[in-house]
C-alpha cells in the first residue's frame, strides 16, 4: 500500500537557524516528490519538488534531498525567517501514472524571534 | 490567467443534507483532483477526474461522488452529511501526462456540518 510518513509534526527553530523536515514513503514506484507550504487559512502551494533522477535540488534558501534506496526525502530551509512559519507537507505521487497524491500529515514550523 | 477557483467559500449544512461544491481548474489544465483536509491534518485524496471520468479514488464512501464537465470544471457531491464531513475541501488541477505532476490548489471550501 501507499504511505507517506512525515516527521516531526511540530518544529520550532530560532530565526536565522536551519530547519529540516523528513519524509519516508513506501511505494518504490514513486518518482516525483513535491513539498507544499500552507499558511494559516490559505491553500497549499508548491515550494519545491524533486524527481527521482536527481539527489538534491536547491532554490535559494530551500533545498530538497532524496535517497531513493532508503525511500526518504527531506526539506531543508536555511536562514529561516518569520514568513517561513507555516505547515509544510511532503507528498509522493506517481507521476508516470498521473496517480493520486499521498500527503504526509504535515509539519507545523514555528520561527521564533 | 485565472488560477484554480472554488465555490462557495464557506458552507454550513445540517446532518443528513446533501452538498455540492464546485471547482474551475487553472487555464490549460484538464485534470481535477479533490481532497478533504480535516483540521490539523494533511489533505486526503478523494478522487480525480479526467475526460469526464473518475480515474482514481481514495478511501471515501460512495456518499462522495463527483462529476467533470466538458470545460474541465468539476463538482463534488456529498450525500447524507455526517458531522465528520466537516472539513476544508480542496480541489487541485493539473495536466495529465506531464512529468512532475504539479498540482495547483484552489482556495478551498470550508464545510461545516451541524
Amino acid at each position: 500500500g501507499e504511505n507517506v510518513e512525515q516527521h516531526p509534526s511540530t518544529l520550532s527553530v530560532q530565526e536565522g537557524d536551519s530547519a529540516v523536515i523528513k519524509c519516508t514513503y513506501s511505494d518504490s514506484a514513486s518518482n516525483y516528490f513535491p513539498w507544499y507550504k500552507q499558511e494559516l487559512g490559505k491553500r497549499p502551494q508548491l515550494i519545491i519538488d524533486i524527481r527521482s533522477n536527481v539527489g538534491e535540488k536547491k532554490d535559494q534558501r530551500i533545498a530538497v534531498t532524496l535517497n531513493k534506496t532508503a525511500k526518504h526525502f527531506s526539506l531543508h530551509i536555511t536562514e529561516t525567517q518569520p514568513e517561513d512559519s507555516a505547515v509544510y507537507f511532503c507528498a509522493a505521487p506517481r507521476a508516470d501514472r498521473d496517480d493520486k497524491i499521498i500527503f504526509g500529515k504535515g509539519t507545523r514550523l514555528h520561527i521564533l524571534p | 490567467d485565472a488560477g484554480v477557483t472554488q465555490s462557495p467559500t464557506h458552507l454550513i449544512k445540517t446532518r443528513g443534507q446533501q452538498v455540492t461544491l464546485r471547482c474551475s481548474p487553472k487555464s490549460g489544465h484538464d485534470t481535477v483532483s479533490w481532497y478533504q483536509q480535516a483540521l490539523g491534518q494533511g489533505p486526503q485524496f478523494i478522487f480525480q477526474y479526467y475526460e469526464e471520468e473518475e480515474r482514481q479514488r481514495g478511501n471515501f464512501p460512495d456518499r462522495f461522488s463527483g462529476h467533470q464537465f466538458p470545460n474541465y470544471s468539476s463538482e463534488l457531491n456529498v450525500n447524507a452529511l455526517l458531522l465528520g464531513d466537516s472539513a476544508l475541501y480542496l480541489c487541485a488541477s493539473s495536466v495529465v501526462g506531464l512529468v512532475g505532476h504539479e498540482q495547483y490548489f484552489g482556495p478551498g471550501t470550508r464545510l461545516t456540518v451541524t
